[in-house]
């Protein structure tokens, strides 16, 4: 059985530091495209980052880019985040999700297959 | 950035009622549109992916089609358990959501 369990949540003061982890179980982690997904409270779900199998390979979203960083560990099957100067529009809770694809008329087109259950981070003086 | 327009932002239906749900594009993304369903305090599940495959396990009461700017996702008949808020999503470029569809089976 495939599971994601994030960690590491918690309340921050703004411009603080926090560190997310996801642990991975029941797959190849290895072989798989990994990313992480915030909710604002009451919110649309957000993409924040993608990280490549081996972790050569990054993308954020705009609102994140030059503070948050994706990386991963494929001995411990994990994923990480780590969030900088962090601010009250970054309280979320944080989703850890493995990418798969499938094909479509341009190639391979990604979807976002299994989630964890979610990490509260809370930015807040 | 690509904006993701979905509606209605909610709707009432009654069992086995067919709903529809669509999700316009800003621009052109082909098939590449993935379909999500959540339900209050859970992650969200991946129902449709590049525009009408069906993920494995979802009822095939689900649907999607579409291709270019403008995409449905069809609820044949409409069951107790399908009462979700669900999100359209494109994967062409900075993987944007649409703001979701509540869906309230009456």
């Amino acid at each position: 059985e495939v599971q994601l369990v994030e960690s590491g949540g918690g309340l921050v003061q703004p411009g603080g530091s926090l560190r997310l982890s996801c642990a991975a179980s029941g797959f190849t982690f290895s072989s798989y495209w990994m990313s992480w997904v915030r909710q604002a409270p009451g919110r649309g779900l957000e993409w924040v980052a993608n990280i490549k199998q081996d972790g050569s390979a990054k993308y954020y979203a705009d609102s994140v880019k030059g503070r948050f960083t994706i990386s991963r560990d494929n001995v411990k099957n994990s994923l990480y985040l780590q969030m900088n100067i962090l601010r009250g529009e970054d309280t979320a809770v944080y989703y850890c999700a493995s990418l798969d694809y499938g094909s479509c008329s341009g190639g391979d087109c990604y979807y976002f297959d299994y989630w964890g259950q979610g990490t509260l981070v809370s930015v807040s003086s | 950035d690509i904006q993701m327009t979905q509606s209605p932002s909610s709707l009432s239906a009654s069992v086995g009622d067919r709903v529809t749900i669509t999700c316009r594009a800003s621009q052109s993304i082909t098939d590449y549109l993935n379909w999500y369903q959540q339900k209050p305090g859970k992650a969200p599940k991946l129902l449709i992916y590049g525009a009408s495959s069906l993920q494995s396990g979802v009822p095939s009461r689900f649907s999607g089609s579409g291709s270019g700017t403008d995409f449905t996702l069809t609820i044949s008949s409409l069951q107790p358990e399908d009462s979700a808020t669900y999100y359209c999503q494109q994967s062409v470029t900075s993987w944007t959501f649409g703001r979701g569809t509540k869906v309230e089976v009456k």
